[in-house]
This record gives C-alpha cells, structure tokens and sequence, in this order.
C-alpha cells in the first residue's frame, strides 16, 4: 500500500478482554516497529521486528503483551487480559534499511 | 545510552513570526536525526532527516534544521509560522551500527500558533 495501515482505528475494550492491533507496512519495508503513545507523553517503544523476527522486544511491558510478524509483512500487537493503564494509542512504523520510519494513524485503545 | 532532550514542553508564537524548537542528542557518534510532527488524532509525518553530509538540511513545510556535532543539537527551524504549523513536534535518533534497533525519540514540544 502507499502508506502504513492501522486497524482499528479506534478500539474501546472492557477491562480483563483480550485485543489485537493490526500493522500492514509498507510494502518491501523490512523492518516493523511498535510504540504506544500515552496521554500527554512521548513514543515509547514496544518491539522491533526484521522480517518475521523480534531481535528486540525490550520495550514490551509485560508478559500480557506480544506481538507477531507474518510473511515479512502484517503484524499483529496482542493485549492480553486488558487493564486501564493499556489505554493508549498504539502506534505502528515500518522502513526500509532502518533509515527513516513510516508511522501508521496508531489504534486509540480504551480500556474500560 | 541514547537519549533526546527537547527542552520547551510548549511554544507559543505569533503567525508569521520565526520558530526555532531545540532538539540535544547524547551518543557517540553521529546518529541519524529526524523530525516529526503530530497533529491531533494522527500519526507521525516524517518532516526532515539528515544523515551525513551539509549539516543544514531542508525539510517540507517550509522547515529547516541544522545538524550542530560540537552541541550535539539539532534544532529545527521555520522563517515565518502559519497557523497550520500548530501541533507537536518530535526530535529522534535512529537505529545505529552499536546494535540499537530503534528510533528514540524527545518527549516532544506543543506548539500553539497565534493568530
């Protein structure tokens, strides 16, 4: 596609539910990145795919969050068993060569 | 460890007056610098990069920055604000050859524009 794909867009979730975001990249982009983006703070990064792989996923808060690459190219943010605190946008990117990143619209979760 | 500092939280100016947001960097060596900028509700929009080479480098929008090695800066800049400019503004570095994959950015700076 021409750009980074988010979905949803928005997702209003009740507390303890399981979610999933949805990243497509760029097409031929192999490198895929996460970051949440809570009210009224910076990006914080989430995990870093290269293909299908995750040589980091330091940021992932948690064992309730994973997240998976398919094909070198979708990728999907599991939140398992939601709190309130996982309310945040959601924010996927994609480059080429880790020059520049692409960022999509991000997923607005609210966990209510 | 990298880090970005953006030191002003929130900017005011006039429109038409001159911007300039500051950006400093702790790393080694040079990394690879970007702007972005954030209006409501969506994403990140890439605004300029440098990577080597002229340390003054042009972006869209009418933005500007230049890349300071001896102050490790790399402020961001724009001759005469429009009201549409008003949003946020994030300073990253990028990955680098040490083996950091990801982009790390500033916590970024509001920027109003007044009419």
């Amino acid at each position: 596609g021409a750009g980074v794909s988010q979905s949803p867009s928005n997702k209003v979730t009740e507390k303890g539910k399981d979610v999933e975001l949805r990243c497509d990249p760029i097409s031929g982009h192999t490198a895929l990145y996460w970051y949440r983006q809570s009210l009224g703070q910076g990006l914080e990064f989430l995990i870093y795919f290269q293909g299908n792989s995750a040589p980091d996923k330091s940021g992932l808060p948690s064992d309730r969050f994973s997240a998976e690459r398919t094909g070198g190219s979708v990728s999907t943010l599991t939140i398992q068993r939601t709190q309130q605190e996982d309310s945040a946008v959601y924010l996927c990117a994609s480059s080429k060569y880790s020059t520049e990143a692409f960022f999509g619209q991000g997923t607005r979760l609210t966990v209510v | 460890a990298q880090s970005v500092t953006q030191p002003d939280i929130h900017i005011t100016v006039s429109e038409g007056a001159s911007l300039e947001l500051r950006c400093n960097y702790s790393y080694g060596a040079t990394p690879y610098l970007f702007w972005y900028v954030q209006s409501p509700g969506q994403g990140l929009q890439l605004l300029l990069k440098y990577f080597s080479g002229d340390t003054l480098v042009q972006g869209i929008k009418g933005f500007e920055a230049e890349f300071k090695r001896s102050q490790s800066s790399f402020n961001l800049r724009k001759p005469s604000v429009h009201w549409s400019d008003a949003a946020e503004y994030f300073c990253a570095v990028g990955p680098t050859t040490s083996g950091t994959y990801k982009y790390i950015f500033g916590t970024g700076t509001r920027l109003k524009v007044l009419a």
